[in-house]
């Protein structure tokens, strides 16, 4: 079946550091989704990626569609404590008709 | 605040009940998801509807049953509860395309099974 794999599992940081993520998928994606997701709080949308290469920004938040259309990277700059949460990739399913969830990345950010 | 909403926010309920679980979608979104949250655990895809119909399964239990109604709320009906069913239950709305597009989550349904 379709998988979604996120590293790290879980990262801890100082305030202030950049932090990088990335996701890799079984199959080829045409979309990839960025979500947050803070304890007990349904998931937001960050960051929306529709063209392999393509690199988009909101704030300090980072994000790319890789080349080869099965991976995509999440990049925090200059971390702050509100930061923490889950990190959600997510793509088209099989049958594209449903969004798939990778693992999720946990970050905590140590003041 | 995404424009989806549920409810209730949170259930208690006993092994072998039955509940439902309301979800309104964002103005104008004519696909509504359903997906399950075990605890520490990554988001799992049930059931998605179109405009009223039926559009993609997922890994949704045959004790689990779902469907959009002509105002395009749905409802998520789960019985013979077991202990195992306690969960965050999320719905998310996308739309107006019938393709997947950016979807937009509820704060979810806690659901707890005693």
């Amino acid at each position: 079946g379709q998988q979604l794999n996120q590293s790290p599992q879980s990262m801890f940081i100082q305030e202030g550091e950049d932090v990088s993520m990335n996701c890799t998928s079984s199959s080829i994606f045409n979309t990839w989704l960025w979500y947050k997701q803070d304890p007990g709080e349904g998931p937001v949308l960050l960051i929306a990626l529709y063209k392999a290469g393509e690199l988009t920004s909101n704030g300090r938040l980072t994000a790319q569609f890789g080349i080869t259309r099965k991976d995509s990277f999440l990049n925090i700059s200059a971390s702050i404590p509100s930061d923490v949460g889950i990190y959600f990739c997510a793509g088209p399913g099989t049958g594209a008709n449903n969004l798939f969830f990778g693992t999720g990345t946990r970050l905590t950010v140590i003041p | 605040d995404s424009g989806v909403t549920q409810t209730p926010k949170h259930l208690i309920t006993a092994t072998g009940q039955r509940v439902t679980l309301r979800c309104s979608p964002r103005s104008g979104d004519l696909s509504v998801y359903w997906y399950q949250q075990s605890l520490d655990q990554g988001l799992q895809f049930l059931i998605q509807y179109y405009n009223g119909e039926e559009r993609a399964k997922g890994n949704i239990l045959e004790r689990f049953s779902a469907q959009q109604f002509p105002d395009l709320h749905s409802e998520l009906n789960l019985s013979s509860l077991e202990l195992g069913d306690s969960a965050l239950y999320f719905c998310a709305s996308s739309g107006p395309g019938s393709m997947n597009t950016e979807a937009f989550f509820g704060q979810g349904t806690r659901l707890t099974v005693v």
